[in-house]
């Protein structure tokens, strides 16, 4: 069965320091991929998709960046944190297009 | 420019009485709907989804509606349980061969016991 991984569950990080989230996913190829971000008190905004390994595309203009350098793992990244980064982030696969997508757990990234 | 739109924040209902969630959508190339349903610090968990091509899907106690002249879905629970109580979130995919999945802001849905 499939299953997706998402690490770690909660962060801490001070402004201006990178952050670094990994997503993998088990038991399936050539996923479609997601970042999402649920701020505080907000719905699920989408801020990168992947439909193959280096194929990265980008919702929201921010300061953030997402890679895929294995068919099974997606990374979110940024260089340096700012307080409005802080949510609740999540990581989802789906197999194909229209068909339901899977989410991980979840990260809460807090930036103080 | 918000393409799913959840205009109800929240919603409370009586245990055992129906709960109506609406989701109203812009883009004509959606075709394919879907409901998800969020307890706090955790991913959201798929419900059920719908084609465009039905206008009705059912599964035990979750029904959603599609009506595609008014773009616009809704998700009826009948009868509400405590436990259903959870942020609902309305998706929809499909813009034409893109593979984004996009959600609403949710509806914070609370069944009083």
């Amino acid at each position: 069965s499939q299953t997706i991984h998402q690490w770690p569950a909660t962060l801490v990080q001070p402004v201006g320091s990178p952050l670094s989230l990994e997503c993998t996913v088990e038991g399936t190829s050539n996923p479609n991929l997601y970042w999402y971000r649920q701020a505080a008190g907000r719905g699920l905004q989408l801020l990168f998709y992947s439909v193959g390994i280096g194929q990265i595309s980008s919702e929201v203009p921010q300061n953030l960046s997402a890679s895929r350098p294995q068919d099974r793992q997606f990374i979110l990244s940024s260089k340096k944190l700012l307080l409005s980064d802080s949510g609740f982030y999540l990581c989802a696969w789906s197999p194909l297009r229209n068909t339901e997508a899977f989410f991980g757990q979840g990260t809460r990234l807090t930036v103080v | 420019d918000q393409q799913v739109k959840q205009n109800s924040p929240s919603l409370s209902v009586q245990e055992g009485r129906i709960s109506i969630l609406n989701c109203d959508y812009t883009n004509s190339m959606f075709d394919y709907f879907l409901w998800y349903k969020k307890y706090p610090a955790e991913g959201p968990t798929f419900l059920i989804s719908i084609s465009s091509i039905k206008d009705k899907n059912e599964d035990g106690r979750f029904t959603v509606f599609l009506n595609k002249s008014a773009k616009h879905l809704s998700l009826h629970i009948v009868p509400s349980q405590p436990g259903d109580s959870a942020v609902y979130f309305c998706a929809a995919s499909g813009q034409g061969g893109s593979e984004k999945l996009v959600f609403g802001k949710g509806t914070k849905l609370t069944v009083n016991p």
